[in-house]
């Protein structure tokens, strides 16, 4: 258990619709970043986000957005759902620790089926 | 963050030593090397990482070369449940408190045999 708590676990939805993914991350972590894994293309970063601030962007879409809460939790929203939006998402806090680069620690994602 | 090269799948028997080898051959001198694997669809999972030095956990060991273009990651005695893709991850120290993301290559999926 990585401590880093992600709901729903499963999702499935249609076309066109809305949906928000919820992560909490560890206690005391104040990154937390945002993953998406589809079969043809591995793990890809979206967004970060560090003490309620955007803290880098990756490959996330225009109609894909996130936030942080001042308690630490993410949302990540993700409208106009197309099937190709079918995928995993994961969410993972950090810590750091002196000068290192730390670690991520990951939860156990959401899994979601566009239909 | 510097490039990183692995070979795209490797066998193991069980109880043996598994060795995965990754290349770095553009490392900074400010990059630290990370190990992470993912078991089947689950999320990943941190494993070791380190900067010069050769590094031991609970989990595994990595050998890092004098010249730091490359790396291994040892299983000591690896066992089915260590079946998984594992990523070798080359990333600059944090900034301000706040870590970089991880950028995830296609990594090795890791197969041990019974």
């Amino acid at each position: 258990d990585s401590g880093v708590t992600q709901t729903p676990k499963h999702l499935i939805t249609a076309t066109g619709q809305r949906v928000t993914l919820r992560c909490s991350p560890r206690s005391g972590d104040l990154s937390v970043y945002w993953y998406q894994q589809s079969l043809d293309q591995g793990l890809q970063f979206l967004i970060q986000y560090y003490n309620g601030e955007e803290r880098a962007k990756g490959n996330i879409l225009e109609r894909f957005s996130a936030q942080q809460f001042p308690d630490l939790h993410s949302e990540l929203n993700l409208s106009s759902l197309e099937l190709g939006d079918s995928a995993l998402y994961f969410c993972a806090s950090s810590v750091v620790r002196g000068r290192e680069a730390g670690e991520l620690f990951f939860g156990e994602g959401s899994r979601l089926t566009v239909l | 963050d510097a490039k990183t090269t692995q070979p795209t799948s490797m066998d193991c028997a069980e109880g043996r030593a598994a060795n995965l080898p990754c290349n770095h051959s553009t490392i900074s001198g400010n990059e630290y090397v990370y190990w992470y694997r993912q078991i089947h669809s689950q999320g990943p999972q941190y494993i070791i990482h380190g900067l010069k030095n050769n590094e031991t956990n609970e989990m595994a060991s990595l050998i890092i070369t004098e010249d730091r273009k490359s790396s291994t990651l040892i299983l000591p005695h690896a066992t089915l449940r260590d079946t998984a893709v594992y990523y070798c991850i080359v990333r600059v120290a944090a900034v301000f408190g706040s870590a970089r993301q991880l950028t995830f290559g296609s990594g090795t999926q890791l197969t041990v045999l019974p």
